[in-house]
């Protein structure tokens, strides 16, 4: 079983909407969670990290945590073609010395 | 810009042969980790590295190895070279707890043939 799944998308969502990014891990005693951004060709971008449940938001992004579902989403709001990138879910366990990515999730956002 | 520097860009080598890469952190991170990313996929960690020595290992063989300077630059080094070793390797400086914020040096692609 993977630390992190996603899906690999593509998620399609035309400009404005909101895009939903989704992501599960395994491991319950895992401890911070990341979101990154990465465009073709280019190394990731952190976008949000959160650490305990509930919601978080920063602009247009918001993530979401569920320690007890082990699940973390991303929600980008107003969507627009500069967002269409791979978005990666990081966790973080081990007292801090393990990160797991996931394979990444695929957004294109059409004009 | 992270403030993440990696040396060199792109680089092609053999099978069995050996390299190094190089990494600068971000000022004030004293805490940096490398991945190795295939096309297609999400970085795999490799090793985390603290004030000069390792603190955690991901799932990579012994001709994986690392070290940390006293300026908490750091290199990584692979031996043996082998074709599935090519892959965009990145450096990532982080940010104290509780933080744990880690940022991204920009890679370097290695080719192996």
């Amino acid at each position: 079983q993977k630390e992190v799944e996603q899906n690999s998308g593509p998620l399609s969502v035309p400009e404005g909407a909101i895009a939903s990014l989704n992501c599960t891990y395994s491991d319950r005693v895992s401890q911070s969670f990341f979101w990154y951004r990465q465009y073709s060709g280019k190394s990731p971008e952190l976008i949000m990290s959160i650490y305990s449940n509930g919601d978080k938001e920063d602009g247009r992004f918001t993530a979401q945590l569920n320690k007890a579902s082990q699940y973390v989403s991303l929600l980008i709001r107003d969507s627009q073609p500069s967002d269409s990138a791979t978005y990666l879910c990081a966790v973080n366990k081990d007292n801090f010395n393990k990160f797991y990515f996931g394979s990444g999730t695929k957004l294109n956002v059409k004009p | 810009e992270t403030g993440v520097t990696q040396s060199p860009t792109h680089l092609i080598k053999t099978r069995g042969q050996q390299v190094t890469l190089r990494c600068s952190s971000q000022s004030g991170h004293n805490t940096v980790s490398w991945y190795q990313q295939a096309l297609g996929q999400g970085p795999q960690f490799i090793f985390q590295y603290y004030r000069e020595e390792e603190n955690g290992r991901g799932n990579f063989p012994p001709r994986f190895s690392g070290l940390q300077f006293p300026n908490y630059s750091s290199e990584l080094n692979v031996n043996a070279l082998e074709l599935d070793d090519s892959a965009l390797y990145l450096c990532a400086s982080q940010e104290q707890a509780p933080s744990n914020e880690q940022f991204f040096g920009p890679g370097t692609r290695l080719t192996v043939l």
